[in-house]
């Protein structure tokens, strides 16, 4: 099994809203991401935790702000969003495999702010 | 910092005919991952390769690591409607001091499939 899931799917929020992003995968990876993706575009790598410790953050925006609860979930807190900012988000969890991790995607949150 | 060559960057083929992409670098990878997305959903990792020159198969699908780890290729045998989507390649570059983490992502290759 190498589901990974998110929720919700879609999401439409206002630029003073607070929302959050879902991501839960139950195969004992020890790594979690978070990935931006524009349309046509290949996803865009904004955090990693590896062992519930964050990892690398790719100089996100501080209105994103990534949360690891535990080694199954991992959140994506949104607030003061920008419109530039609506795109499709990607979970992923990885295990290492060969000389690199092995990455697992969710099917993404499509996130459209007004 | 490190770039795939991905092409095409799309193609249009007849049902039941084969496809070829390809993913090639300047400089070393240790990893290759072939993933394939569908509108509005997320990638999924349709074959891994881990050792140049290994060879691996999944359905009709087809990739190898090149032997010079610096390319990849996926070939699609009997294509067939489904197969229409986005396939991206990745993979982990040999950089030292580059976490494992760290996915290197080609530009995509958008392939149509007319029936």
């Amino acid at each position: 099994d190498t589901e990974v899931t998110q929720t919700p799917k879609h999401l439409v929020m206002g630029m003073t809203n607070k929302k959050s992003l879902k991501c839960e995968q139950h195969m004992g990876h020890r790594a979690m991401y978070w990935y931006k993706q524009k349309a046509k575009k290949p996803p865009e790598l904004m955090f990693v935790y590896s062992y519930e410790k964050l990892s690398i953050n790719e100089s996100v925006p501080s209105r994103f702000s990534p949360e690891c609860p535990n080694s199954s979930l991992l959140n994506l807190h949104l607030h003061a969003l920008q419109p530039e900012d609506s795109a499709l988000y990607l979970c992923a969890s990885s295990q290492v495999q060969g000389a690199g991790e092995t990455q697992y995607f969710g099917p993404g949150t499509r996130l459209l702010v007004l | 910092g490190q770039q795939l060559n991905q092409s095409p960057q799309s193609m249009f083929i007849q049902e039941g005919e084969d496809v070829s992409m390809n993913c090639t670098s300047s400089s070393i990878f240790n990893t290759w991952l072939w993933y394939k997305q569908d509108p509005g959903e997320g990638p999924v990792l349709l074959i891994a390769l881990y050792k140049a020159g290994e060879l691996t198969s999944n359905g009709r699908l087809t990739a190898q690591f090149g032997i010079t780890r610096k390319d990849s290729f996926l070939n699609i045998s009997a294509s067939i409607p489904s197969d229409v989507g986005i396939y991206f390649c990745a993979g982990h570059p040999r950089i030292s001091g580059a976490g494992s983490y760290q996915l290197t992502f080609g530009k995509g290759t958008k392939l149509s499939v007319i029936p």
